[in-house]
Parts: structure tokens; sequence; C-alpha cells
């Protein structure tokens, strides 16, 4: 099974910053991942798919990059709806799993 | 508007069996591959099962292998999970996802879920 190491897990940052949230994947798959947004008590939502596609109506300050094992979300001018969690996925072969998550959180 | 909305959560003992349910609206049902994703209270996702449109090819998790099945009725635009021999640790939010058209993979679309407790 591929498993999916996303770094960090907690990440401090305030409005206007840019973050970048990293993934890695224990074998290559090529740029089949994509990256959720969840925010509390809500259901997941798609933002990036193909590792850099962004998803029909999705901001366009969020950008994914990357292929092979490792692929990174990056998030320019944090607005206050974007302080949640984030989880990559791959979508290469099953089982389909996610990365433990990142809290985004505000400083 | 693509809409998928859970159903048939609840309480059940340890070594029980519950049913779930997905009604889909808003798309073509019957084009899309489905999923069933969970999530136990404070903890990150998990993906659960799979199923092609027209019900050929069908995955599991290891944790969930041999006690849940997966299934779709098509003409009525719906997605299943038989659930059986529950344990404590199936206890979570369990969302069905539309897997997107085309040879990009992605769940581009999820309910809301259904909170199913297991507990004695």
């Amino acid at each position: 099974d591929i498993q999916l190491t996303q770094s960090p897990s907690v990440l401090s940052a305030s409005v206007g910053d840019r973050v970048t949230i990293t993934c890695r994947a224990s074998q290559g798959i090529s740029t089949s991942l994509a990256w959720y947004q969840q925010r509390p008590g809500k259901a997941p939502k798609l933002l990036i798919y193909a590792a850099s596609t962004l998803q029909s109506g999705v901001p366009s300050r969020f950008g994914g990059s990357g292929s092979g094992t490792e692929f990174t979300l990056t998030v320019n001018s944090l607005q206050p709806e974007d302080f949640a969690t984030y989880y990559c996925q791959h979508l290469n072969d099953y089982p389909l799993t996610f990365g433990q998550g990142t809290r985004l959180e505000i400083k | 508007e693509v809409q998928l909305v859970e159903s048939g959560g609840g309480l059940v003992k340890p070594g029980g069996s519950l049913r779930l349910s997905c009604a889909g609206s808003g798309f073509s049902f019957s084009s899309f591959s489905m999923n069933w994703v969970r999530q136990a209270p404070g903890k990150g996702l998990e993906w659960v099962a799979s199923i092609s449109a027209a019900s050929v090819y069908i995955n599991y998790a290891d944790s969930v292998k041999g006690r849940f099945t997966i299934s779709r009725d098509n003409d009525k635009k719906s997605l299943f999970l038989q659930m059986n021999s529950l344990r404590a640790d199936d206890m979570a939010v369990y969302y069905c996802a539309r897997e997107g058209s085309g040879y990009l993979r992605r769940l581009d679309y999820w309910g809301q879920g259904t909170l199913v407790a297991v507990s004695s």
C-alpha cells in the first residue's frame, strides 16, 4: 500500500501569509494526487487534482505542484476562511489512502 | 446541482449490522464511480470502498474487507454500504463521494455524512 506523509501536522499563519504544505508518497504515483480542504463539522471539499489542476470554483490563491513522490499545496494571501484542515489523497491505485492531515491555524 | 445525501447512520451494538444509503441527484448517477470514506471522531479521513459505474469493479480497504459490502442501484440513483460485524473502531462519520469523470481521478463531490456509533 502507498503511504502518504504530510508535513507539517500543524501550521500557524496569519491572514495575508503564503503557506506551503508538503505531501510525500512512499512510492511514485506520477501526478495522481488530490488535495482537499475540510472545515470543522463539514464534508471535505476538493481543491486540486492531478497534482496541479484547480477544481472549478476554487480561488486561484490555491495552487498545487509536484510529481512522483513529493507534492506541495500552496495558499497565497491567506483569507480567514482558509483556516481549516487539509488532506492529500493518492488515486494511483487501491487502496486510495489519505495523508494524516495538516491543520492550518491562525497565529 | 450535484447533491449526495447519506442516511442510515445510528447507534449499533458491537457485532451488529447497519446499512447506509446515499442518494444522488443533479447528475447522471449511472455514469460515475462512487466511494465511501469515513472519519473517526477527531481523526483523519479513511477511504473505505469504491464501486465502478456498472458495479463491475469493487474495492475495499483491508480494515473492512469481508465485513462491509458496497453496492448501488442505478435505477434508484442510490449507493449503499452494508456493514456487518461492526466494531468500536468502525465508529465514524461516513461520507459518500463521487469520483469525477475522465482519466484524472478525484473525489469531486461529497455528501454531508452520516454518523455511525458503535457501543454497547
